[in-house]
Parts: C-alpha cells; structure tokens; sequence
C-alpha cells in the first residue's frame, strides 16, 4: 500500500505568516492527491484536490503543488480561522486511499 | 445545498455490530463514488471504505477488512456501513461523503 507523510507534525505560526506543509507518498499517485482542513467537531473540508486545484469557495491564499511523490500546500498569509489540522491524501486508486497523519497548525 | 446525514453510532460492547446509516439530500449518489472515514479520538483521519456507483465494486482498509461491509440503496439515495465483530480501536466518528462533501460524523463507542 502506498505510504503518506507529512511534514512537520506541528508547526506553530504566526498571523501573516506564510506557511509551508509537505506531504510524501512512497510511490507516485500522479496529482491524485487532495489536501483536507479538520476543526474540532466538524467534518473535513477539503482545500485542494487534483494536487494544485483548489476547491470552489477556498480562499486564493491556500495553493497546492506537486505531482508524483512530493507535494506541498502554501498558505500566503495565515488569518485566524486557518489554525487547525492539516492533512494530505491519496487517492489514485478506488482499491486503497491513504491519509498522512496530519499537521497541526497552532498561534 | 448537498446534505449528508449520517445516523446509527453509539455505544456498543466489544465484539458487537452497529450499522450506520447515510441519507443524501442535494446530491444523486448514484452516479457517484463514495466513501466513509473515520477519525480516532485526538487521532487522525482513516480511510474506512469505498463503493462503486452501482455497488459492484467495494474496497476495505486493512484494519476493517472481513469485518465491516459498505452498501448502497440508490434508490432511497443512502449509504451504510454495517460494523461486526467491533473493537476498542474502532472508536471514532464516522464521516460518509466523497472528497466534495462529507457529513457532520457520528460516534462511535466501543466499550464494556
């Protein structure tokens, strides 16, 4: 099965600050990769799919790129309501998806 | 407005069965894929299943396969995940949806 990880596990940021997560898979999924926002009690939302299509409705500061194994997600400049969970997946066979374990991004 | 609700979780004793329900409203489930996830408590996020439109095709994670099954009834525009033999581990909120939309989750509980 294909393998996901993230990088970092927690980042701590800043208001205004730009950051950087990276996800890995252990083999190429192509751009058959999506990025999720999780918050406390409510159901994921995603943000990017395809690697670097983002979701009608997501703010233009969240951007995605990458293909094959090696993907990052951008925010350009953190606002309040973007600390949360962070989480990368796979999804370019029907047979198996795969999460990576997260990042969490906190003040 | 697409709208997933999902039902049926609770408290159940190891080795136990539940079966959640998911009933869609704004969008036809049948021409879609679909899929249920969980998330363990302060965990993250598994993928639990997959189900062709015509529910011809099902897929397992490692951790639930020969114990969970996923069905469809296009008809009544529904998803469902019955959950035998259930352990400790399977503690989670449920979530049915696909990578546009998913539900608000429902708990799962699995103690004695």
């Amino acid at each position: 099965d294909i393998q996901m990880t993230q990088s970092p596990s927690t980042l701590s940021a800043s208001v205004g600050d730009r950051v950087i997560i990276t996800c890995r898979a252990s083999q190429s999924v192509s751009y058959w990769l999506a990025w999720y926002q999780v918050k406390p009690g409510k159901a994921p939302k995603v943000l990017i799919h395809k690697a670097s299509v983002l979701q009608s409705g997501v703010p233009s500061r969240f951007s995605g790129s990458g293909s094959g194994t090696e993907f990052t997600l951008t925010i350009s400049s953190l606002q309040p309501d973007d600390f949360a969970t962070y989480y990368c997946q796979q999804y370019s066979n029907y047979a198996v998806y795969t999460f990576a374990q997260g990042t969490k991004l906190d003040i | 407005e697409v709208q997933l609700v999902e039902s049926g979780g609770g408290l159940v004793q190891p080795g136990g069965s539940l079966r959640l329900s998911c009933a869609a409203s704004g969008v036809t489930l049948s021409n879609l894929w679909m899929s249920w996830i969980r998330q363990v408590p302060g965990k993250g996020l598994e993928w639990v299943a997959n189900i062709k439109e015509d529910g011809s095709e099902k897929y397992y994670g490692d951790s639930v396969k020969g114990r969970f099954t996923v069905s469809r009834d296009n008809a009544k525009n529904s998803l469902y995940l019955q959950m035998n033999s259930l352990r400790a581990e399977d503690t989670a909120v449920y979530y049915c949806g696909r990578r546009e939309f998913w539900g608000q989750g429902t708990q799962v509980t699995v103690s004695s």
